[in-house]
Order: structure tokens, then C-alpha cells, then sequence
């Protein structure tokens, strides 16, 4: 079974200011690797494929880089609609979820 | 437009049973894999089960294999999730996703999601 966490649980940044977010995995998933943003009461979107390929509409502003165990999520500059859940996702096999982090306003 | 509208949620006892449905519009269903994914009050993402285009490839989760049953009815564009001896464990909403491309194994569409709550 394959484990994926993510760091930090919590990241708090000001609007307009860049946040990194971290996801690794227990066993290299090469490059099976997607990520989701979930606002309050919504279902989850897909933002990034493939580690790092943007999904049909998403910013540019979002990027995806990794392979194998470690992988990240860049917003390059954090706009208000922005703040929500981020899950990464491992779908090299059995498709797992990590636990998430939240962005939140600093 | 692609539309996913799960339906078929409620409050059910532990030890019961539910049917969920999810009704797809706009894309060609019968191309797709379809999933299922819950997600438990203030808790992460689940996938709980898959189902191949043409039903040939199903999966489950360990927590629900035995328990739940995935169907589909490519005529009718629907969705379906059979959940048997259900647990307080249960509980949560329940997504239908549409995978990216057949069998991709992310899921690029998401319904709104139906609650499903087991408690006595």
C-alpha cells in the first residue's frame, strides 16, 4: 500500500505571495500524480495531471513538478479564491489521497 | 456541459443498505470509467470504487470490498453505488467522478456529492 503525506498541514500566506506545498510518496509513483483544490462545501477540482501538466482551465499561476517520492505544488502568487484544500492524489496504482493541506490568509 | 448529479443518500441504520445513483449529461458515458470517492465531516478523500467503460474492470477499496457493489447502465447515462452492511465508518459524502480518460485513475469531473449517514 502506498502512504502519501503532505506538508505543511497548514500554510498561512498573504494574498499575492507565493506558497509551496509538499507531497510525498511511501514508493515511487513516477510520475502518477495529480493534485485537487477543495473550497468549504464544494467537491474537489482537478487542478494538476501527470505531476505536472495543468488541467483544462486552471491558471497559469499553478504548477505542478516531481517525480518518483517527493512532488510540489507552486501558486506563484496567492489570489483570494486560492485559500482552500489542497489534496495530492497517487494513481499508480490503487488511486490514493494524501490528507491535505490548507492555505489559508496570513 | 458535463453534469454529475448524485442522488440516493439519507440516514440509514448500521447494518442497512442505500443505493446511490449519479445521473451524467454532457459527455459520452459510455466512453468513461466512473468512480466513486467519499469524503467523511471534516475528514480527507476516499476512493472507494471504480468501474471500466464497458463494466469489464471493477475495483473497491479494501474498507468496502465485500460490502459495496459499483454498477453502471451505459443506456441510461447513470451511476450506481449498491451499499450493504453499512457501518458507522460509512458516513460521509459520497462524489461520482469521471476519470480523466478511460481507466486514467484521477477524475477530472465531480458530482456535489450525496451524505450518507449511518447511525442508529
Amino acid at each position: 500500500e502506498i502512504v502519501m503525506t503532505q506538508s505543511p498541514a497548514t500554510l498561512s500566506v498573504s494574498p499575492g505571495e507565493r506558497a509551496t506545498l509538499s507531497c510525498r510518496a511511501s514508493q515511487s509513483v513516477s510520475s502518477n500524480l495529480a493534485w485537487y483544490q477543495q473550497k468549504p462545501g464544494q467537491a474537489p477540482r482537478l487542478l494538476i495531471y501527470g505531476a505536472s501538466t495543468r488541467a483544462t482551465g486552471i491558471p497559469a499561476r499553478f504548477s505542478g513538478s516531481g517525480s518518483g517520492t517527493e512532488f510540489t505544488l507552486t501558486i506563484s502568487s496567492l489570489q483570494s479564491e486560492d485559500f482552500a484544500v489542497y489534496y495530492c492524489q497517487q494513481y499508480n496504482n490503487w488511486p490514493r489521497f494524501g490528507p491535505g493541506t490548507k492555505v489559508d490568509i496570513k | 456541459e458535463v453534469q454529475l448529479v448524485e442522488s440516493g443518500g439519507g440516514l440509514v441504520k448500521p447494518g442497512g443498505s442505500l443505493r446511490l445513483s449519479c445521473a451524467a449529461s454532457g459527455f459520452t458515458f459510455s466512453s468513461y470509467s466512473m468512480n466513486w470517492v467519499r469524503q467523511a465531516p471534516g475528514k480527507g478523500l476516499e476512493w472507494v470504487s471504480s468501474i471500466s467503460s464497458s463494466s469489464s474492470y471493477i475495483y473497491y477499496a479494501d474498507s468496502v470490498k465485500g460490502r459495496f457493489t459499483i454498477s453502471r447502465d451505459n443506456a441510461k447515462n447513470s451511476l450506481y453505488l449498491q451499499m450493504n452492511s453499512l457501518r458507522a465508518e460509512d458516513t460521509a459524502v459520497y462524489y461520482c467522478a469521471r476519470d480523466f480518460y478511460d481507466s486514467s485513475g484521477y477524475a477530472d469531473y465531480w458530482g456535489q456529492g450525496t451524505l450518507v449517514t449511518v447511525s442508529s
